[in-house]
C-alpha cells in the first residue's frame, strides 16, 4: 500500500519569499492533515481537511500560511512571506474518518523548510 | 487547554537494557493513545495506539504500553532494548470530539549505546 506522498522533501528560500508543499494522501483516506514540527518540539496541527471542506484550522497563521484540497484528494500547503520561524518539518498525515471512532493517522517523510 | 507531556527529553541507555518513557495527558473526557517513533531520516511511525479494552497493549518491535487512567499516564516500555531502537518518541492524543486530531507531546529521544 503506498503510503503518505509529499514534495518538495527539502527547501531552502530566503526570508520573505514564498513556498509550496505538496501532499498527496492515502487512497481512501477523506482525512488530511498538515502539520509543523519545529526542532525540538512535536508536531502542531495546522490544519485539518475532511474530504475537501476544513475540519479545523485555529493554529494556522493565516496571514502568511494558506492551505487548499480542492477535489478533495491531493492538498497543497503554501508559505508567503516566509519568515525565520517558519524553519521547521511539515508533516502531511491522512486518515480514514469514521464518526465517533479514533483512527489511526499516517504520516509522511514530511518537508523540510530552511529559511535563511 | 489538551495537552501532553513527556516527561525525558533524552535518554541514554546501553544494549540490553529496560527502557521506560513516561507519557501523561490532560483531561479531556475520552482519549485514545498512541505512541509514534521517528528514526532517523525517517517518517513518524505508529508503534501502538490505545482506544479501549485491555489496558496493557503490545506494539511492534517488543514495545509496549501500560493505559492508566486514575494516573491519567500512558507509558511506554520495552524490557530490553536494542542498537536499533535509536530514535525519537512521541506520545499523543486523540480527544474525542476533537475531530481526530492528534496532540503530541514534546518527544523523548532515545540513543542506545552498544
Amino acid at each position: 500500500e503506498a503510503g503518505v506522498a509529499q514534495s518538495p522533501r527539502y527547501k531552502i528560500i530566503e526570508k520573505r519569499q514564498s513556498v509550496a508543499f505538496w501532499c498527496n494522501p492515502i487512497s481512501g483516506h477523506a482525512t488530511l492533515y498538515w502539520y509543523q514540527q519545529i526542532l525540538g518540539q512535536g508536531p502542531k496541527l495546522l490544519i485539518q481537511f475532511q474530504n475537501n471542506g476544513v475540519v479545523d484550522d485555529s493554529q494556522l497563521p493565516k496571514d502568511r500560511f494558506s492551505a487548499e484540497r480542492l477535489k478533495g484528494v491531493d492538498s497543497t500547503l503554501k508559505i508567503q512571506p516566509a519568515k525565520l520561524e517558519d524553519s521547521a518539518v511539515y508533516l502531511c498525515a491522512s486518515s480514514f474518518f469514521t464518526i465517533g471512532s479514533g483512527n489511526t493517522i499516517y504520516f509522511g517523510e514530511g518537508s523540510w523548510l530552511t529559511v535563511v | 487547554a489538551q495537552s501532553v507531556s513527556q516527561h525525558n527529553h533524552h535518554v541514554i541507555l546501553s544494549e540490553a537494557a529496560s527502557l521506560e518513557l513516561g507519557c501523561n495527558y490532560s483531561y479531556g473526557g475520552t482519549v485514545n493513545l498512541f505512541w509514534y517513533v521517528q528514526y532517523p531520516g525517517q517518517h513518524l511511525q505508529l508503534l501502538l495506539k490505545y482506544f479501549s479494552g485491555d489496558p496493557l497493549v503490545k506494539g511492534i518491535k517488543g514495545f509496549e504500553a501500560e493505559f492508566i487512567k486514575s494516573k491519567f499516564s500512558f507509558n511506554l516500555r520495552k524490557p530490553s532494548v536494542q542498537w536499533s531502537d535509536t530514535a525519537e518518541y512521541f506520545c499523543a492524543a486523540q480527544y474525542k470530539g476533537g475531530g481526530n486530531k492528534l496532540t503530541f507531546g514534546t518527544g523523548t529521544q532515545l540513543k542506545v549505546e552498544l
